[in-house]
C-alpha cells in the first residue's frame, strides 16, 4: 500500500529547544498533508492543513508561530515545533493525501505516517 | 460544523461472534465516509472507504444517509480484528479534512 514516512520516530528535547518532524509520501505525490496531534488513549486532533507551495491553514486554538510547517514539495512536509515545552509532549502523526490513482494508491484517501513521539524535558 | 460520533468506546465480543461498530455523522452536504483502523503500535490504516463499497477483512459498512450512519460489521470476529476502530468524515468543502470520531476499541477474545 502507499507508504507515509515520518522521522525521527521519537525525540526527546529539552525545554526551549525547537524539533523538526518531516513526513514523506514514499511512493505517490501528496496534493495535500495534514498534521495531526493524539494524546495517549484519544482520538487524531488535526492541527493543521499543509499544501505545497502555499501556507498552512491552522485549526483554531493551534499556534502558528509555535507550530511551523513548511511543505516544500509534493512529497515533503515539515512540522518544527519551536521553543518546545512540556505541554507540547505528543504523539504527532502526519498524513499525506493522494492527488493521483496508482498501483497501491486510492485518490483522495489519506494514509498516515507512523506518528513521531516528541518528550519535551 | 460537521461532527462523528462513536457512541461505544469498548466492544468485547467472542471470537466468531457478529460485531458492529456504530458511526453517526452529522453534515449538510454530500458526505465522504471512511473507517480506518489501528492495530497495537502501528500507524492507522485505511479499512474501507464508502465509495468503494468493498469488504476488505471482512468488514462492510454501508452508507444510510437517513440516518446518517456509516455502521461497521463483521459476521464472524476475528483474535486479530482486536484494535481501535477511527470512523472519519471528509468534507471537500472544508479543504478536504478528515473529521475523526472518538474511536472504539474492539477486544476478541477467545
Amino acid at each position: 500500500g502507499a507508504v507515509v514516512s515520518q522521522h525521527p520516530s521519537w525525540v526527546i528535547c529539552k525545554s526551549g529547544t525547537s524539533v523538526k518532524i518531516e513526513c514523506r509520501s514514499l511512493d505517490f505525490q501528496a496534493t495535500t498533508m495534514f498534521w495531526y496531534r493524539q494524546f495517549p488513549k484519544q482520538s487524531l486532533m488535526l492541527m493543521a492543513t499543509s499544501n505545497e507551495g502555499s501556507k498552512a491553514t491552522y485549526e483554531q486554538g493551534v499556534e502558528k508561530d509555535k507550530f511551523l510547517i513548511n511543505h516544500a514539495s509534493l512529497t515533503l512536509s515539515t512540522l518544527t515545533v519551536t521553543s518546545a515545552h512540556p505541554e507540547d509532549s505528543s504523539f504527532y502523526i502526519c498524513s499525506a493525501r493522494a492527488g493521483l490513482t496508482g498501483t497501491s494508491v486510492e485518490v483522495d484517501t489519506q494514509y498516515f505516517g507512523p506518528g513521531t513521539r516528541l518528550t519535551v524535558l | 460544523a460537521q461532527r462523528v460520533t462513536q457512541p461505544e468506546k469498548l466492544l468485547s465480543v467472542f471470537k466468531g461472534a457478529p460485531v458492529e461498530l456504530k458511526c453517526n455523522y452529522s453534515y449538510s452536504g454530500s458526505p465522504e465516509l471512511f473507517w480506518y483502523v489501528q492495530y497495537s503500535r502501528q500507524r492507522l490504516q485505511l479499512l474501507l472507504r464508502h465509495i468503494s463499497r468493498e469488504s476488505i477483512k471482512g468488514f462492510t459498512a454501508d452508507l444510510n444517509k437517513g440516518e446518517t450512519s456509516f455502521h461497521l460489521k463483521k459476521p464472524f470476529a476475528q483474535e486479530e480484528d482486536s484494535a481501535m476502530y477511527y470512523c472519519a468524515l471528509d468534507v471537500q468543502a472544508a479543504g478536504n479534512k478528515l473529521t475523526f470520531g472518538g474511536g472504539t476499541r474492539v477486544l476478541v477474545k477467545p
